[in-house]
């Protein structure tokens, strides 16, 4: 089966300080990834989704980035947090194994509060 | 651009009642759709997917789709306090990407 990992669960950085998130999937190969930010009360907002090794989209331009070195490793980074990145970030996967390939099963996130 | 709607509620239910969620989306072609739940502080959760005009049952939940009104629901049988979290909806078209897009979600309250 196909398990999804997200770390760290929590994190308290302040406002101008760098960020890395990391996601890791196994039990299949090739996933689509997917990172979403969920604020307060707020929706899901897709921030990323990458296709391949190396192969990024970005759907919202702001200090964020993502990366995918490996094909079941991805990570999201930012150089210099601000107060409005504070919220729950998602990573997803989907793929052939998952049901269907556009089914999206989310890791158990990692909550971030910039001070 | 393409919208999924969904009442934020809350909506308050009695234990063994039966809670009904309700999605409308606005792409017309449409064709995959979601149910999550959302338990606070948690990740979302597949409860099912439906890809077909109808009822689709799994245990207690039950999706109906209807693409001709453009709307999608999730029945709740006998409705447990567990019940109790967001409930989001996603809906995705049948272009190439990969990507839903997902309503605000739900709120269920079932008190016993």
């Amino acid at each position: 089966s196909q398990t999804i990992h997200q770390w760290p669960a929590t994190l308290v950085q302040p406002v101008g300080s760098p960020l890395s998130l990391e996601c890791t999937v196994e039990g299949t190969s090739n996933p689509n990834l997917y990172w979403y930010r969920q604020a307060a009360g707020r929706g899901l907002q897709l921030l990323f989704y990458s296709v391949g090794i190396g192969q990024i989209s970005s759907e919202v331009p702001q200090n964020l980035s993502a990366s995918r070195p490996q094909d079941r490793q991805f990570i999201l980074s930012s150089k210099k947090l601000l107060l409005s990145d504070s919220g729950f970030y998602l990573c997803a996967w989907s793929g052939p194994n998952s049901g269907s390939i556009e089914t999206q099963y989310f890791g158990p996130g990692t909550r971030l509060l910039v001070l | 651009q393409k919208e999924v709607e969904q009442n934020s509620g809350p909506l308050s239910v009695p234990e063994g009642a039966i809670a009904s969620l309700n999605c409308t989306y606005s792409d017309r072609v449409s064709q995959s759709f979601f149910w999550y739940r959302q338990y606070s502080g948690k990740s979302p959760e597949l409860i099912m997917s439906i890809y077909s005009n109808g009822d689709k049952e799994d245990g207690r939940f039950t999706a109906q789709l209807n693409k001709a009104s453009q709307y999608v629901s999730l029945l709740i049988r006998d409705s447990q306090p567990s019940d109790s979290a967001t409930y989001l909806c996603a809906v995705k078209d049948p272009g190439g990407s990969y990507i839903p897009t997902f309503g605000r979600g739900t709120s269920l309250i079932v008190h016993p």
